[in-house]
C-alpha cells in the first residue's frame, strides 16, 4: 500500500491563482482530512469527509473548496490564492468515522509547500 | 469549543534525563487524546492515544480530567525521540492539534 499520497510536494503560486492540491489514498478509508501546519498554530482542519458524496467544514475553510467524488480521491481547491495561504498542507486520512476512533489513527501524508506571492 | 495548549515550543534535555512534554485541553465533553509525533524527514503519525493506556518506545501519557491535563513523559529520553510533538483532542469528526513542540535531545 503506497497509504496517502499527495501531489505536488512544493508548489510556488502568484495572488489570484487557483490550483488544486491532490490527495489520494488506497486503503478503503472512509474518512479523510485536509489540514494546514503553520508556524506557531500547530495544525488546523480545513475540510473533511466521511465518505464519498459527503464533506464538511473544518476551523479554517474559507479559500477552499473540497469534493469527494471517490473514497480513494479527496482534491483541495484554491480558487484565488492569497499569500495568507502560503503554507505546509496536509491530507489525513482513517478507517473509521465514528466516535470510538481506537482502531482508526489518522494517516497522513507526506505534505504540500505551497508559497503564494 | 475544544483547545489544545501545548505552552513549550522548544524543549531540550539532555539524553538519559527524564522528559515531560506539556499539553493541557478545554473541553466540556469526554476527551479523546492523542499525541502525535513527527521525526525529521518522516510523516507525521501517531505516537499514543490515553483510551489504549500503553507505552509506545518508552513513553506514557495520563489523562488527567481534574487538571485537564495530557502530558506525555518518558523516564529517560534518547536522542532518536527528537522530533515535534503534537496533541490532539478529537471531538466527534474533528481532530484538533496543538501548536506543537518540538523536542532536542541532546548528547
Amino acid at each position: 500500500n503506497a497509504g496517502v499520497t499527495q501531489t505536488p510536494k512544493f508548489q510556488v503560486l502568484k495572488t489570484g491563482q487557483s490550483m488544486t492540491l491532490q490527495c489520494a489514498q488506497d486503503m478503503n478509508h472512509e474518512y479523510m482530512s485536509w489540514y494546514r501546519q503553520d508556524p506557531g498554530m500547530g495544525l488546523r482542519l480545513i475540510h473533511y469527509s466521511v465518505g464519498a458524496g459527503i464533506t464538511d467544514q473544518g476551523e479554517v475553510p474559507n479559500g477552499y473548496n473540497v469534493s469527494r467524488s471517490t473514497t480513494e480521491d479527496f482534491p483541495l481547491r484554491l480558487l484565488s490564492a492569497a499569500p495568507s495561504q502560503t503554507s505546509v498542507y496536509f491530507c489525513a486520512s482513517s478507517y473509521r468515522t465514528d466516535q470510538s476512533s481506537y482502531n482508526s489513527p489518522l494517516h497522513f501524508g507526506n505534505g504540500t509547500r505551497l508559497t503564494v506571492t | 469549543a475544544q483547545r489544545v495548549t501545548q505552552p513549550e515550543k522548544l524543549l531540550s534535555v539532555f539524553k538519559g534525563a527524564p522528559v515531560e512534554l506539556k499539553c493541557n485541553y478545554s473541553y466540556s465533553g469526554s476527551p479523546e487524546l492523542f499525541w502525535y509525533v513527527q521525526y525529521s524527514r518522516q510523516r507525521l503519525q501517531l505516537l499514543l492515544r490515553h483510551i489504549s493506556r500503553e507505552s509506545i518506545k518508552g513513553f506514557t501519557a495520563d489523562l488527567n480530567k481534574g487538571e485537564t491535563s495530557f502530558h506525555l513523559k518518558k523516564p529517560f529520553a534518547q536522542e532518536e525521540d527528537s522530533a515535534m510533538y503534537y496533541c490532539a483532542l478529537r471531538r466527534e469528526r474533528q481532530l484538533t492539534f496543538g501548536s506543537g513542540t518540538q523536542l532536542t535531545v541532546l548528547p
